[in-house]
């Protein structure tokens, strides 16, 4: 079945720093791609999307492609700033649709001031 | 935005009682609402798709008589842990999925800690 694998790991990063993500996904056909952002003590909230390959997806200052070559979908932001500090999640949607998710583990970004 | 909140936000409870949990979609009608279990430092695992006026569907290797999932509203879907163990202990998310235009985004509650002792 689908899965998703983030790098290991917590990110800890200067404010105006360059982020990367990495996300790379196994996947049965051409699945939906997606991140999520977890803000403390908040649910989680669709931060972009791309629905095939080559598409970018973009949000808050966010991008990230769809590489169906590398199977991956990693994502970037050229300058961060404390309040992007949060959990990241990338999701791939499963067969069946139906709009089901799959996640990888997350990872842990705090932005120093 | 869409607004899905749960209630309760953690419980305490003892080994062999039932805990429900609810999912609310606040400003929205959410025909399908899914159920994750998330462990420390591990990914959401989706438990099941609760439909509205139906059965839910459950994933591979989660028990539907454990884990009673009613989506009796639009609004509403309740998880329901029977018999709950220390194993059952973790952090339950729902989220409700909300049509717009020809897409649909899902939108996610803040989750319910349960511990069970």
């Amino acid at each position: 079945g689908n899965s998703v694998t983030q790098m290991e790991g917590p990110v800890t990063l200067s404010e105006e720093a360059f982020l990367t993500i990495n996300c790379t996904y196994t996947a049965t056909g051409y699945p939906s791609l997606f991140w999520y952002v977890q803000y403390p003590g908040e649910g989680l909230q669709l931060l972009l999307k791309a629905t095939k390959a080559d598409d970018k997806g973009s949000n808050k200052g966010f991008e990230a492609t769809y590489r169906k070559e590398t199977t991956s979908f990693h994502l970037e932001k050229g300058s961060v700033q404390v309040s992007d500090s949060a959990v990241y999640f990338c999701a791939s949607s499963l067969p069946k649709g139906n709009n089901r998710l799959a996640f990888g583990k997350g990872n842990q970004v705090v932005v120093i001031p | 935005g869409a607004v899905v909140s749960q209630h309760p936000s953690r419980v305490i409870c003892k080994s062999g009682t039932s805990v429900k949990i609810e999912c609310r979609s606040l400003d929205f009608q959410a025909t399908t609402m899914f159920w994750y279990r998330q462990f420390p430092k591990q990914s959401l695992m989706l438990m099941a798709t609760s439909n509205e006026g139906s059965k839910a569907t459950y994933e591979q290797g989660v028990e539907k008589d454990k884990f009673l999932i009613n989506h009796a509203s639009l609004t509403l879907s309740t998880l329901t842990v029977t018999s709950a163990h220390p194993e059952d202990s973790s952090f339950y998310i729902c989220s409700a999925r909300r049509r717009v235009g020809s897409g649909d985004t899902q939108y996610f509650g803040p989750g319910t800690r349960l511990t069970v002792l």
